[in-house]
């Protein structure tokens, strides 16, 4: 069974900067495609940036382009994402989701979360 | 990008009568070199992270009790709850991966009458 766990959280003011990481277990990590998907609070699903299982190929939505970088390291199993000009507007709870194959296929394991707060 | 809009926005059914949920894409996610639409349902319950219920528009996820039901192609999908549970009660969300930047529905509020 695929374990997922977020950390690196927190308050953070406009225009900072937070790492977050996706500590993974229970599946071969090498070879599933990933995602960072994020929930402001009371609202919907929001897509935010994905990687293919080998980490050659990156994707993000419009509105982090440019400012968050996603990343994975097999060595560790582990997942990033680094946030950076963060705005008020990216203030959300975090889940990290694993998918299959290729990343054209659906998240069939998410973590628990881990919740960003911009603000001054 | 694809626009997914779901309805109902909010709905409320009797327990053991039938759910229906509504999803409309912007454009076709029928590939059609594997004739596969590339949508998926997913449930989250409060303070939960989502859960995938169905995939490829049509199958079930493993453990998803099969009074879940997923139909539909190329643009215009639905999820169907055969006999609603109580434990049903949640918010349904869904989603295309036919192309990035992947996108959800606005999400529908499923309640007990």
């Amino acid at each position: 069974e695929a374990h997922l766990l977020e950390s690196g959280g927190g308050l953070v003011q406009p225009g900072g900067s937070l790492r977050l990481s996706c500590a993974t277990s229970g599946f071969s990590f090498n070879t599933c495609a990933m995602s960072w998907v994020r929930q402001a609070p009371g609202k919907g699903l929001q897509w935010v940036s994905g990687i293919t299982s080998s980490g050659t190929t990156t994707y993000y939505a419009d509105s982090v382009k440019g400012r968050f970088t996603i990343s994975r390291d097999t060595s560790n199993n582990t997942l990033y994402l680094q946030m950076d000009s963060l705005r008020v507007e990216d203030t959300a709870l975090y889940y990290c989701a694993k998918q299959g194959v290729s990343g054209y296929t659906s998240a069939d394991s998410w973590g628990q979360g881990t919740l960003v707060t911009v603000s001054s | 990008d694809i626009v997914m809009t779901q309805s109902p926005d909010s709905l409320a059914v009797s327990l053991g009568e039938r759910a229906t949920i509504n999803c409309k894409s912007s454009q076709s996610v029928l590939y059609s070199s594997n004739n596969k639409n590339y949508f998926a349902w997913y449930q989250q319950k409060p303070g939960q992270p989502p859960k995938l219920l169905i995939y490829w528009a049509s199958t079930r996820e493993s453990g998803v009790p099969d009074r879940f039901s997923g139909s539909g192609s190329e643009t215009d999908f639905t999820l169907t709850i055969s006999s609603l549970q109580a434990e049903d009660v949640a918010v349904y969300y869904c989603q295309q991966y036919y192309s990035n930047p992947i996108t959800f529905g606005q999400g529908t509020r499923l309640e007990i009458k």
